[in-house]
């Protein structure tokens, strides 16, 4: 059965870094694009980024982007979120979400989801 | 960026009754229209896709409909685990974006 497993959450004072691993099996990781989605403490959903299957695309939102840094290790079956200069705002649990269709450049709806790793920044 | 604007915020109805949730998108999103279903405390579960698709293992009560900018979601019949927040999210432009949630509450 297809598994997402993030982890690397914790707290982290403002301006530090941190990075978030979202381990897959059950499925071809090296065939699907992986999303990293976050939500605020009882807050709605907001997309932060993509990896496509091969890593050579990527695309971050705008309130992420020059800060934060997706990357994959197809070998280990494995995502990672690098979010430098950490932010208040950036408090959120983090989901790793695999795409529904194989290859592309992602952008496809996310047919299964992690369960989450909570980023916490305060100071 | 793509708004998409659901309707209503909470939707308060009883086990068996229909619900039906709006999401409007601020432009055309073609049908590249997806649903999600997060119960407190849980993941997000993909329920439709394209609009009208319904993901693997999703029951048929839950149906998708509409295209450009006007989609709707139909419960058909409330069940108890039914009660969580719906959202939509569209694939059609970088960001990908999502509503702000319509809960289904027990009325």
């Amino acid at each position: 059965q297809v598994q997402l497993v993030e982890s690397g959450g914790g707290l982290v004072q403002p301006g530090r870094s941190l990075t978030l691993s979202c381990a897959a099996s059950g499925f071809t990781f090296k065939n699907y694009a992986i999303h990293w989605v976050r939500q605020a403490p009882g807050k709605g959903l907001e997309w932060v980024a993509v990896i496509s299957y091969d890593g050579a695309f990527k695309i971050y939102a705008d309130s992420v982007r020059g800060r934060f840094t997706v990357s994959r290790d197809n070998s280990n079956t494995t995502a990672f979120l690098h979010m430098d200069s950490l932010r208040t705002e950036d408090t959120a649990f983090f989901y790793c979400a695999k795409a529904l269709q194989s290859y592309g450049s992602g952008s496809s709806p996310f047919d299964y989801w992690g369960q989450g790793t909570l980023v916490s920044v305060s100071s | 960026e793509i708004v998409l604007t659901q309707s209503p915020a909470t939707l308060s109805l009883s086990p068996g009754e229909r619900a039906t949730l709006s999401c409007r998108a601020s432009q055309s999103v073609n049908t590249y229209l997806a649903w999600y279903q997060q119960i407190p405390g849980q993941a997000p579960r993909l329920l439709i896709y394209d609009a009208s698709k319904r993901a693997t293992g999703i029951p048929a009560r839950f149906s998708g409909s509409g295209s450009g900018t006007d989609f709707t979601l139909t419960i058909s019949s409330l069940e108890p685990e039914d009660f969580a927040v719906y959202y939509c999210q569209q694939r059609t432009n970088w960001p990908l974006t999502f509503g702000g949630g319509t809960k289904v509450a027990i009325k």
